[in-house]
């Protein structure tokens, strides 16, 4: 157990629709990045945040976005979904902001149909 | 910008032989960490190393640094099937560029 939470576990929704996953970092970490892996594939870095501001950016597409929020736990919106969207979603965090270790969350799969 | 090439992206073994994947990068990273992912899991933090030419040994895993800090290499000895699943390495200096994977798969 990495101490990272990510909800909901499954995700399944249709084209065109738009969902929100959540992550809780683990205590004390301020770094909240997002990921998107899709099937057999590498992790796709999307966004990091670091003490409620947006740090860092991937190949993240308009039609998603994100924040961090007071309490630190961070959600990830995704709009307007094709089926090119689904895949696994993942959640890690980190204490600082440059290239500490990351705790990975168990994910959440989303299937677009 | 900066790219962490990691190859190969599949090797297939028989238990029992070693397992080696290699990473790259174009500049020199202040520190390379990697990450084993399970099928149906998540990446796990295995190691990191920061110094020129660091080796550091986790039971049968030898992970290697660069004298130049741009390359990287993760060998393990007699793979069992424990080991199946896909390793990950991760470099940068002011963010984690992850290396594409390479997916360690057991014949049957």
């Amino acid at each position: 157990d990495s101490g990272v939470t990510q909800t909901p576990k499954h995700l399944i929704t249709a084209t065109g629709q738009r969902v929100t996953l959540r992550c809780s970092p683990r205590s004390g970490d301020l770094s909240v990045y997002w990921y998107q892996q899709s099937l057999d594939q590498g992790l796709q870095f999307l966004i990091q945040y670091y003490n409620g501001e947006e740090r860092a950016k991937g190949n993240i597409l308009e039609r998603f976005s994100a924040q961090q929020f007071p309490d630190l736990h961070s959600e990830l919106n995704l709009s307007s979904l094709e089926l090119g969207d689904s895949a696994l979603y993942f959640c890690a965090s980190s204490v600082g902001l440059r290239t500490d270790t990351q705790y990975f969350g168990p994910g959440t799969r989303l299937t677009v149909l | 910008g900066q790219q962490v090439m990691q190859i190969p992206q599949y090797q297939h073994v028989q238990e029992g032989e070693d397992f080696t994947t290699y990473c790259n990068s174009s500049t020199t990273l202040s520190n390379i960490q990697w990450y084993k992912q399970r099928p149906g899991g998540h990446p796990v933090f295995l190691i990191q190393l920061v110094k020129s030419g660091e080796v550091k040994k986790q039971k049968r895993l030898t992970f290697q640094f660069g004298e130049a800090k741009k390359n990287s290499s993760l060998h393990i000895t007699a793979t069992q099937t424990t080991d199946v699943g896909t390793y990950f390495c991760a470099g940068g200096n002011y963010q984690l560029i992850w290396g594409a994977g390479t997916k360690l798969i057991i014949k049957p």
